[in-house]
């Protein structure tokens, strides 16, 4: 069965500092990958995908995932981080057989100053 | 990519009665879900709506208890029946339309509370 796993509950990053949120998932093929951010109150965004091809994603606000097939990895980095960036990030993997995706547990990043 | 908005944003129900969420889609699209966000908690699926046909349900979901209906390639409507404290929830509708890979667009939640 597919399964989505974030090791990290949370993670606190100092402002400027480098981010890697991690990503392991469970699925019989290549997936559809995919992080979302949901920031308080708001409902979720799409920050980048992957479906085939170049294995280093690039994506919107600054972010890019790279794709380890050998690891079965999707993480998640920034090179700086910003205040604005707090929030929860979801990583999921979508049903190439169908519609469905299955969301991983979230990550909760923390922005200190 | 397709702007979807949800109906009402946030409602305080009593024990009992139901509460009805309205999701509109700006463009056609081919599938429509509903997802139950329990605080702090990540998404799980209830259903799939599916236009001019009962929607599909996941394990742990009953029609009786959520009922849905899609009545074209736009609106959905999920109902919570019979609300419980243990509704209390945020519920997400989502699109996504064939070709897109299952990249899902978000509605922004409605949060319910149920005193």
């Amino acid at each position: 069965a597919q399964s989505v796993t974030q090791p990290d509950i949370h993670i606190t990053v100092s402002e400027g500092a480098s981010l890697e949120l991690r990503c392991n998932y469970s699925y019989g093929a290549t997936p559809y990958l995919f992080w979302y951010v949901q920031s308080p109150g708001q409902g979720l965004q799409l920050l980048l995908k992957y479906f085939s091809g170049d294995t280093l994603v690039q994506g919107i606000k600054g972010f890019e995932a790279e794709f380890k097939r050998s690891q079965s990895s999707f993480n998640l980095r920034k090179p700086s981080v910003h205040w604005s960036d707090a929030a929860e990030y979801f990583c999921a993997v979508g049903d190439t057989g169908g519609f469905k995706t299955i969301f991983g547990a979230g990550t909760r990043l923390f922005v200190k100053a | 990519s397709a702007v979807i908005s949800q109906k009402p944003s946030r409602d305080i129900c009593q024990r009992g009665t139901s509460l009805t969420i309205q999701c509109q889609v700006d463009s056609q699209v081919t599938m429509m879900f509903w997802y139950r966000q329990q605080p702090g908690q990540s998404l799980t699926l209830i259903a799939t709506a599916n236009q001019g046909s009962e929607a599909t349900y996941e394990s742990g979901f009953v029609i009786d208890k959520f009922p849905i209906s899609r009545p074209n390639l736009t609106f959905s409507t999920l109902t919570v029946s019979n609300l419980s404290p243990e509704d209390s929830s945020i519920y997400l509708c989502s699109a996504t339309d064939r070709g897109r890979f299952n990249e899902q667009f978000f509605g922004p939640g409605t949060r319910l509370t149920v005193l």
